[in-house]
């Protein structure tokens, strides 16, 4: 059974820095592309980037570019989502959600329970 | 912004059709996938490639496109399919997620 297990709820001050997990199993985890999506509160799904963790290539989306560092870590088959200096709007649930088949025009096809970001002062 | 629209609101009687739209040139030139996502949970894909159902995926959902409008179909709705709905498309090497419908069953 395919699992992505993401790391848990986490309450920061602006300005720290915070990296969250996303832990795959029931699948061969260096074959599939990693993606993170970000919901704020009370609104819709936006996708922030992917990293194949077979050679952690990396693809972010323009929003996110700079703002955010996506990683993985094939011999514990986690990827990371990091932040080095926390904003209050970076409050929002984040998920890890795994790529189907197909990189150009794909589906996430199974998704992490969400990891709940909380930045404020 | 490019992204699909979708109507921001839908409602359904118990056991009748619900058709949620998601339209725009993003929807024309690829595929089309479609997430429900009920409250307090994860997003669940439930159509991909336009009318492909994943294993599990009741067949009361079905897909469809034509032109630039994708069209996500729920028949016999039932109250376990009040959710917030997602269509999907690619667009300039990045994932579009559309607005978003809220689907309430009455």
């Amino acid at each position: 059974e395919v699992q992505l297990e993401q790391s848990g709820a986490e309450v920061k001050e602006p300005g720290e820095s915070l990296k969250i997990s996303c832990k795959g199993s029931g699948y061969k985890f260096t074959s599939y592309w990693i993606g993170w999506v970000r919901q704020m509160p009370g609104k819709g799904l936006e996708w922030m980037g992917i990293v194949y963790p077979g050679d952690s290539d990396t693809r972010y989306s323009p929003s996110f570019q700079g703002q955010v560092t996506i990683s993985a870590d094939k011999s514990i088959n986690t990827a990371y989502l990091q932040w080095s200096s926390l904003k209050a709007s970076d409050t929002a649930m984040y998920y890890c959600a795994r790529l189907g088949q197909w990189l150009v025009d794909g589906d996430f096809d199974y998704w992490g329970q969400g990891t709940l970001v909380t930045v404020s002062s | 912004s490019n992204k699909p629209t979708q109507p921001l609101s839908v409602s359904v009687a118990l056991g009748q059709t619900a058709r949620i739209t998601c339209g725009g040139d993003i929807v024309g030139s690829d595929n089309v996938h479609w997430y429900q996502q009920k409250p307090g949970q994860a997003p669940v894909l439930v159509i991909y490639r336009n009318n492909k159902r994943p294993s599990g995926i009741p067949e009361r959902f079905s897909g469809s496109k034509s032109g630039n409008t994708a069209t996500l179909t729920i028949s016999r709705a039932q109250a376990g399919d009040e959710a917030d709905y997602y269509c999907q498309g690619w667009d300039s090497n990045t994932y579009v997620f559309g607005t978003g419908t809220e689907v309430t069953v009455l």
